[in-house]
């Protein structure tokens, strides 16, 4: 599985975009990125994943660049609730290969 | 809610004791997989099975045993326990043992060890 690359902290204020980056230089080509987060020791709540291209669903967009080496997650409003560890993955196994993620504190 | 359902929550036990922890997949996930978390380590893949059969092992200890059954339920076995099996251990599924666009894996609230 391909190593991902993620801030350890980053904050936010509250409303305000939340942008995570992640570096995934050795993805393969058929390997997805995924988003997982854990808010203070609840079960990895998935959150989206992309190949290639652009994704958006009701919790957030992914934003893929072109040669799949980077993303970004972005959280659009972020609220309180948003604070929780992230995790950016990449699939290209059976399994999820955890990183350290990035832990993401929205303030008031 | 994933659908995941995981028992028990909280579990207390003396070291050398052995214990079992259960999981229930979403409906329809054929695909069971467990992971450990304690305070030093993040998330440890353990095992995962497929439709009853074992598909990936990571760095789970000889101590440690997993099983699926026909009806897809899934429990993990730590035996000998010591200190330092001390985590939430998590268990999630997924339809196929793959990846792809609709094989997203979903977890569960997770089982809570105290070894002491």
């Amino acid at each position: 599985d391909a190593k991902t690359t993620q801030p350890t902290s980053m904050d936010c204020a509250e409303g305000r975009a939340a942008n995570l980056p992640c570096n995934h230089s050795t993805i393969s080509g058929n390997e997805y990125v995924y988003w997982y987060r854990q808010i203070h020791s609840q079960g990895p709540q998935y959150i989206i994943h992309g190949l290639k291209n652009n994704e958006t669903n009701e919790m957030a967009s992914l934003i893929i660049t072109e040669d799949r080496k980077s993303s970004t997650l972005i959280l659009p409003h972020a609220t309180l609730r948003d604070t929780a560890v992230y995790y950016c993955i990449t699939q290209g196994a059976q399994k999820l290969v955890f990183g350290q993620g990035t832990r993401l504190t929205i303030n008031p | 809610d994933s659908g995941v359902t995981q028992t028990p929550k909280h579990l207390i036990t003396a070291t050398g004791q052995r214990v079992t922890l259960r999981c229930s997949p979403r409906s329809g996930d054929l695909s069971v997989y467990w992971y450990q978390q304690s305070l030093d380590q993040g998330l440890q893949f353990l095992i995962q099975y497929y439709n009853g059969e074992e598909r990936a092992k990571g760095n789970i200890l000889e101590r440690f045993s997993a099983q699926q059954f026909p009806d897809l339920h899934s429990e993990l076995n730590l035996s000998s326990l010591e200190l330092g099996d001390s985590a939430l251990y998590f268990c999630a599924s997924s339809v196929d043992p793959g990846t792809g666009p609709g094989n997203t894996i979903y977890f569960g609230e997770g089982s809570w060890l105290t070894v002491v």
